[in-house]
């Protein structure tokens, strides 16, 4: 089956600094593709949506200077949490479709990276 | 708005105790219902897509069916390995064609 995956798996960064996330599609290309956090018993929430080659979406609520999307490659989008803060400690999971341009598709998920900010 | 209510929020079953998860949900057009599993520390993994009301589909120990209002996810004859969250999420009609809407999860323990 198609797989994701994201770097790193679990980081800890001190309150003030920024830190990056990489969520990568190893065997197939991905125009789209999407980012959420879950806290803890939580549902999946959609941050935004990443496209290729052009700027990012972000949901309501979510702040785009804050969480810095860059779709560089067909196979490669990075989030970038600026100035972390502790409230920004969450499950940060990515997806990307298969086969892209279908209306209706499955959607494969990344293995998750936790953040903690202290 | 979209919203997906899953019940219960978790269940402990012992082994071999068939059971039944509820996933309800209201969205102002169906595109097509998701079930996820999802272990702890893990991104979600894909089991079902279910398109229209009146559908069924097996996987080994797993039976997924929909309506127009809800769907459930059966679990026959369980095994301490099944136990997980699992979740449900819808696709709507129009808007964003991948746009999923996540319900909370139902965590299931199976107990050997």
């Amino acid at each position: 089956g198609a797989v994701v995956s994201q770097h790193p798996s679990w980081v800890i960064c001190k309150s003030g600094t920024s830190v990056k996330i990489e969520c990568r599609s190893l065997d197939f290309q991905a125009t789209t593709m999407f980012w959420y956090r879950q806290f803890p018993k939580q549902s999946l929430m959609l941050m935004a949506t990443s496209n290729e080659g052009s700027k990012a979406t972000y949901e309501q609520g979510v702040e785009k200077d804050k969480f810095l999307i860059n779709h560089a490659s067909l196979t490669l989008s990075t989030l970038t949490v600026t100035s972390a803060h502790p409230e920004d400690s969450s499950f940060y999971i990515c997806s990307a479709p298969l086969p892209p341009g279908l209306s209706l598709v499955k959607q494969y998920f990344g293995p998750g990276t936790r953040l903690t900010v202290t | 708005e979209d919203q997906v209510t899953q019940s219960p929020e978790a269940l402990r079953l012992q082994e071999g105790e068939s059971s039944s998860l509820n996933c309800s949900y209201t969205v102002s057009g169906l595109r097509g219902l998701f079930w996820y599993r999802q272990d702890p520390g893990k991104g979600p993994e894909f089991l079902f897509t279910l398109y229209s009301a009146g559908e069924e589909k097996e996987k080994e120990r797993l039976k997924a069916t929909l309506t127009k209002k809800e769907s459930f996810l059966h679990i026959t004859a369980p095994k301490p390995e099944d136990s997980a969250t699992y979740l449900c999420a819808v696709q709507a009609r129009g808007g964003s064609n991948y746009k999923l809407t996540f319900g909370k999860g139902t965590l299931l323990t199976v107990n050997p």
